[in-house]
């Protein structure tokens, strides 16, 4: 069965852009949950979807939203791209109580 | 506010050694702790998890232990090898209903260096 896939793997933005993220998660798994990951801050849960509903939401601004298609695949979006938004975001898809992560995209904001 | 606290940050151990990493927490509502391995430009990959209905769970060379008392939970790595090198993480979710919400709180990791 093929893992959690995440596109791009590497992206260059500058402040004040805004970027997409994507992330196909295993199949037959209906949650997917975001998670930035920096040095300073460590792993922060950024949202979850079940169902193309969002279920839990963690403390980020509006800048960072998201969404779930038919299919479980996801999507967020930063939008107004500052500094501190570099990090690797990494996305997971669940099956019971079990997340199973992607490789992440490293976002840099210059 | 860290949820999970996550000991020591950085942690050296001998090729044999036995490598410990503890994580305390502090709400009761926790009821799912996992462990994570996370190498170098890649995504956490789950090592074990424990309940806290189970004292000590065991997968080959990981332990993990549970003290619901003192509301700590301990990864231990025996037979440690170089290529266990890499940030470990401890997490604790929340499970109501039987409908695990997708959200893991997690520690701030401990990078294990093991020398051969």
């Amino acid at each position: 069965k093929a893992g959690v896939t995440q596109t791009p793997r590497y992206l260059i933005k500058t402040r004040g852009q805004q970027v997409t993220l994507s992330c196909s998660p295993i199949s037959g798994h209906r949650s997917v949950s975001w998670y930035q990951q920096t040095p300073g801050q460590g792993l922060q849960f950024l949202f979850e979807y079940f169902s193309e509903t969002q279920r839990n939401k963690g403390n980020f601004p509006g800048r960072f939203s998201g969404r779930q298609f038919s299919n479980s695949r996801s999507e967020m979006n930063v939008s107004t791209l500052e500094l501190g938004d570099s990090a690797l975001y990494l996305c997971a898809s669940m099956r019971r109580e079990t997340q199973y992560f992607g490789p992440g995209t490293r976002l840099l904001v210059l | 506010q860290q949820q999970v606290k996550q000991s020591p940050q950085s942690l050296i151990v001998q090729k044999g050694g036995i490598s410990i990493i503890n994580c305390a927490y502090e709400n009761t509502a926790f009821d799912y702790f996992p462990w994570y391995q996370q190498f170098p430009g890649k995504g956490p990959a789950l090592l074990i998890a424990i309940r806290p209905d189970v004292s000590e769970k065991k997968e080959g060379r990981f332990t993990s232990s549970f003290n619901k008392s003192a509301k700590q939970f301990s990864l231990h790595i025996m037979d440690s090898q170089p290529g266990d090198s890499a940030t470990y993480f401890c997490a604790a979710s929340i499970d109501r209903g039987g409908s695990t919400l997708g959200r893991l709180y997690f520690g701030r990791g401990t990078q294990l260096t093991v020398w051969p």
